[in-house]
């Protein structure tokens, strides 16, 4: 497609079930970011993949919460037992890989918007 | 972890006002900073990546300048308008630190 694409844009749960997130990137787009933004406060980096390994899980609020990529293209960000508290905006974003010139300018999805209940 | 800082953390304008914010970071290991506008109900959207001290990057009534020894970059609207409300937010790029810091943001009204 011609940008990110998130599914699905809004997602109304209940507290203690497990939610999946998906989101497709640019194609080409080797590395792929999850930020998550919570009412009042900024954008918070969760997890980054370059192809389908994260070197970076720092961000991730807790062991509920999990992502995976796969082909090096779709990835999905599972939160398990939801709580109130990861109410939040989850957007995701796609680059080129650093170095390649485009320092790392960042393609965003337009986000799924969860509620936990 | 980058400390970022931008303010004011929220500002409303008249149009045809003329303003500006700043993003404080860190001065040490700098390797860019890129700025984003953000809109209500949209995706953010890249304006700006600047990488050389001194550099300053223009797009229309937006502009922006670097200063990379100090730590801080400002943008400047010139003229507001409001389809120019959004949250403009900062993040600077470590050497070696793929995912961006975003700051908090500046939050941007222009009131018709």
């Amino acid at each position: 497609g011609a940008g990110v694409s998130q599914s699905p844009s809004n997602k109304v749960t209940e507290k203690g079930k497990d939610v999946e997130l998906r989101c497709d990137p640019i194609s080409g787009h080797t590395a792929l970011y999850w930020y998550r933004q919570s009412l009042g406060q900024g954008l918070e980096f969760l997890i980054y993949f370059q192809g389908n390994s994260a070197p970076d899980k720092s961000g991730l609020p807790s062991d509920r919460f999990s992502a995976e990529r796969t082909g090096g293209s779709v990835s999905t960000l599972t939160i398990q037992r939801t709580q109130q508290e990861d109410s939040a905006v989850y957007l995701c974003a796609s680059s080129l890989p650093s170095g390649r010139g485009a320092k790392n300018i960042q393609y965003f999805g337009a986000g799924t918007r969860l509620s936990v209940l | 972890i980058l400390n970022v800082e931008q303010s004011p953390q929220s500002l409303h304008v008249q149009e045809g006002d003329s303003t500006n914010f700043t993003c404080s970071f860190p001065s040490s290991n700098f390797y860019a900073l890129h700025w984003y506008r953000w809109e209500t109900a949209k995706s953010p959207e890249a304006l700006f990546v600047m990488t050389l001290n001194g550099d300053e990057k223009k797009k229309g009534r937006i502009s922006a300048t670097l200063n990379t020894k100090e730590g801080y970059s400002y943008l400047y609207i010139k003229g507001s308008q409001p389809e120019d409300s959004a949250t403009y937010l900062c993040a600077p790029l470590n050497s070696g630190n793929t995912p961006l810091v975003f700051g908090k943001g500046t939050r941007l009204s222009v009131i018709a």
